[in-house]
């Protein structure tokens, strides 16, 4: 079956303007994640949906970072008047339940210009 | 809470050494553990995992890790290292049946294998 997918794998944007990156989990996956991995660097925990519940948004940095989960299905990551910082790769995980194995996608790198 | 810290974030050893990548833990409940590979410019990738069980478990790649629960360890081992080896490995824990907590990653270990 197919993994997790992200679109774009590369994004280039002016500082200032606002970007949408796009996750497809697993089919029948529940939970997902989005983390941020700069260069060189650990993950950095985002923002976590799973099932209907209320997401988990404690690790978004700033409220210019949002994240919808359609459908409990595809999810968004928007950031809005994006920065130099912002600048990394963003990873999206999907798992068949909270606390089992995650199954990541390939990533979509941004850079902001 | 839980935590996780993985000692060294860089280790280099030669081709054929023991690899020994250090994890421990904290968790208020028994846990789950994870370690996870990323090659160069790729995705995170699972390598083995402990639930419940034997305490000794195998991966891919010839890896292995021990759960001591007393040590509160999960160090990753591979009797003898290969070139292909070289990535960054990421030692991770859940509460294996908490809906209210999420996975905690290391902050990640750099392995380099030297010719």
């Amino acid at each position: 079956g197919a993994g997790v997918s992200q679109s774009p794998s590369n994004k280039v944007t002016e500082k200032g303007k606002d970007v949408e990156l796009r996750c497809d989990p697993i089919s029948g996956h529940t939970a997902l994640y989005w983390y941020r991995q700069s260069l060189g660097q650990g993950l950095e925990f985002l923002i976590y949906f799973q099932g209907n519940s209320a997401p988990d948004k404690s690790g978004l940095p700033s409220d210019r970072f949002s994240a919808e989960r359609t459908g409990g299905s595809v999810s968004t990551l928007t950031i809005q008047r994006t920065q130099q910082e912002d600048s990394a790769v963003y990873l999206c995980a999907s798992s068949f339940r909270q606390g089992d194995e995650q199954y990541f996608g390939p990533g979509t790198r941004l850079t902001v210009t | 809470a839980q935590s996780v810290t993985q000692l060294g974030s860089h280790v280099s050893v030669s081709e054929g050494a023991l690899v020994l990548l250090r994890c421990n833990y904290s968790s208020s409940v028994p846990p789950y553990l994870f370690w996870y590979v990323q090659y160069p410019n790729q995705g995170l990738q699972l390598l083995l995992k402990y639930t419940t069980g034997a305490t000794l478990v195998k991966g891919i790649n010839g890896f292995e890790a021990e759960f001591k629960k007393s040590e509160t360890s999960f160090h990753l081992t591979k009797p003898s290292a290969h070139m292909s080896d070289a990535a960054e490995y990421f030692c991770a824990v859940s509460p294996f049946y908490s809906s209210a907590s999420k996975i905690i990653f290391g902050s990640g270990t750099r392995l380099s294998i030297r010719p």
